[in-house]
Formats: structure tokens, sequence, C-alpha cells
């Protein structure tokens, strides 16, 4: 069963970085495109930006644009997110989403459990 | 951006009885050239993340009861639980892949009445 644990969520300030990692298991990562895709706990679902499976080309949503930087370590089975400069409005539970093909087709055919982010003072 | 603006927002129905929920995009997601509509819908449980339930507007994904469809081309989207059962009462996103950025729905909320 295909299995994704991010980590690395927490509290920080704003103006603050944090690091964000999903770590993936019973699967090879290198096969697939990942996102990252967050919610506002009780909120709806924003995508925030995506990668495909060799980490050649990456996409993101425009308010996180300059700020936000996706990644990935293949032989670490390993996504990442790297976020710079957060605002209150990056607060979220974020999810690593795995894509069904090795370019970003899109959608999600399975998601992790998230790890929150809170950005205030 | 495409929007996607789903109705209702919440939908009450009785066990047994068909629920529908709408989706329609602000620009056709369809890909004329392969004839396909880019869209899924999603089901969350509370406290769970989304799970997959159809893509390519009309495809089962493995494993999910076939009470769920999918139809709809263009613009205009439906998924439909044909006798809901009490375990679907969850809050139901769709979203397009047509182009980025990807864009969800507000989400739709089923219980039972």
């Amino acid at each position: 069963e295909v299995q994704l644990l991010e980590s690395g969520g927490g509290l920080v300030q704003p103006g603050g970085s944090l690091r964000l990692s999903c770590a993936a298991s019973e699967f090879s990562l290198s096969y697939y495109a990942m996102s990252w895709v967050r919610q506002v706990p009780g909120k709806g679902l924003q995508w925030v930006s995506g990668i495909d499976s060799r980490g050649g080309t990456s996409f993101y949503e425009d308010s996180v644009k300059g700020r936000f930087t996706i990644s990935r370590d293949n032989s670490k089975n390993t996504l990442y997110l790297q976020m710079n400069s957060l605002r209150a409005e990056d607060t979220a539970l974020y999810y690593c989403v795995k894509d069904p093909t090795r370019t970003t087709t899109g959608y999600f055919d399975d998601w992790g459990q998230g790890t929150l982010v809170t950005v205030s003072s | 951006d495409i929007v996607m603006t789903q109705s209702p927002d919440s939908l009450a129905v009785a066990l047994g009885e068909r629920a529908t929920i709408n989706c329609k995009s602000s620009q056709s997601i369809l890909r004329s050239s392969a004839n396909k509509n880019h869209l899924v819908w999603y089901q969350q449980k509370p406290g769970q993340p989304p799970k997959l339930l159809i893509y390519w507007a009309s495809i089962r994904a493995s494993g999910v009861p076939d009470r769920f469809s999918g139809s709809g081309s263009g613009t205009d989207f439906t998924l439909t639980i044909s006798s809901l059962q009490a375990e679907d009462v969850a809050v139901y996103y769709c979203q397009h892949y047509y182009s980025n950025p990807i864009t969800f729905g507000q989400g739709t909320r089923l219980e039972i009445k």
C-alpha cells in the first residue's frame, strides 16, 4: 500500500521559513509526478506546486511563486517543499500528493495525512 | 485561472436515495484532441485526506463502489450517488486538471436526511 508521510510543519513567525518533507514508502517515487496541496482547516483545497518524476519541470500557484520551491530526491524517495517569506495566509494543512503518471497529469490518486503549518507572531 | 463552482454547497439525502452534486467550470475542460474531460471528484471524510473517486470525469478509481458515477462534458459535470449509504457522509470536491493552475470547487457537504 502506498504511503506518504509528511513532516516539517510547525509554528513559524511571518517572514520565516520552513522545509516540508514527504517520505514515500511501498513504491518508488521516481516513477511519478508529485504535488503539494494545502487546506485551511475546515475550508477548501488549494493546489500549491507540482513537479515531474525527474524533477526537471515544476509549477507553482501564483501566490507562492518566488517564495516556495518544490524539489525531490528520488534516491531518498522523498519530496520537499521549501517555504520562505511565509505569510499568515500560508497557514494550512499541507498534503503531499501523488500523480498517477510521470508527468504532471494534474490529479492525485494518493494523499498523505498532511503536516500543519501555522504562520503567526 | 479556471474557476470551479459546485452546487449545492450542502445537501441532505435520505438513506437509499439518490444524491446529485453539480460542478461547473468557467471554461471548457474538454481536450478535443483526446476527447477527454480533465475533471476529477474526491471524497473527504472528517479528519481524513481526500480520496480519489472519479477521474477523466467518468472513470471510477480502483475500489470505488459502483453506486458512484460521474458524467458531463465541456463545462458541466455531475457526481451521482445512486443509493446513499451512511458511509457516504463527507465533503465532495471537483477539480480540473486542464491547465495550470489546477483548481478545486469549494466543496459540497453531503449529510443524511
